[in-house]
């Protein structure tokens, strides 16, 4: 079974100061993670996916997550936080070891405020 | 990147009646589709996957005759509720993957039932 955990149900971070956004996951065979974004009222965006590759990924608006295997982390980073960067963060984890489309498992999200 | 359109953004309805949520892929072939409810404050919560050409595979707890999910095309999904009841309300989303299953999602329908 695949699961994914934000212990963070929100986060607040001064504008300009660097954010992160802790994500947890659990798998059986090797992660494809992935990072969304929600605004009020809006569907899902897409941020950032780590499949392979450099540990280190770079996504879209400044944002950056690192795949830490050993700690089972994707957590998401940016230098500088923007006030319009205020909105539900979700991460979410696809297990590759069976072959399909396998359902994505979604974290509960993280409520990120920043503060002007 | 891919796009996925929903149809209504927002319906008003009253109770008893049925209402239709159309998902296309607009510029990609989707052999799966998925289907999300999602509640006030709460993640996404996948109701069922929806398969092209065959029957759609509900998640446990998921009313197969309450959400009538039909398939119809490689670019087309449709969720009906049926029946609706105040209780149905939420904002749903559809999703389409790519190879690397990276999710396309659609831009979501609140349904408000009366």
């Amino acid at each position: 079974a695949q699961s994914v955990a934000q212990p963070e149900d929100q986060v607040k971070v001064a504008e300009g100061n660097p954010l992160t956004v802790k994500c947890t996951y659990s798998v059986s065979g090797n992660p494809y993670l992935f990072w969304y974004v929600q605004y009020p009222n809006r569907g899902l965006q897409f941020l950032l996916k780590y499949i392979t590759g450099d540990n280190l990924v770079k996504g879209s608006y400044g944002f950056e997550a690192e795949f830490n295997k050993s700690q089972t982390s994707f957590h998401l980073k940016k230098p500088s936080a923007l006030v319009s960067d205020s909105a539900l963060y979700f991460c979410a984890v696809r297990d590759t070891q069976s072959g399909g489309y396998q359902k994505v498992t979604f974290g509960i999200g993280t409520k990120l405020q920043v503060i002007p | 990147g891919a796009v996925v359109s929903q149809h209504p953004s927002r319906v008003i309805c009253k109770s008893g009646t049925s209402v239709k949520i159309e998902c296309r892929s607009l510029d990609f072939q989707a052999t799966t589709m998925f289907w999300y409810r999602q509640f006030p404050k709460k993640s996404l919560m996948l109701m069922a996957t929806s398969n092209e050409g065959s029957k759609a595979t509900y998640e446990q707890g998921v009313e197969k005759d309450k959400f009538l999910i039909n398939h119809a095309s490689l670019t087309l999904s449709t969720l009906t509720v049926t029946s609706a009841h105040p209780e149905d309300s939420s904002f749903y989303i559809c999703s389409a993957p790519d190879s690397y299953n990276e999710q396309f999602f659609g831009p979501g329908t609140r349904l408000t039932v009366l």
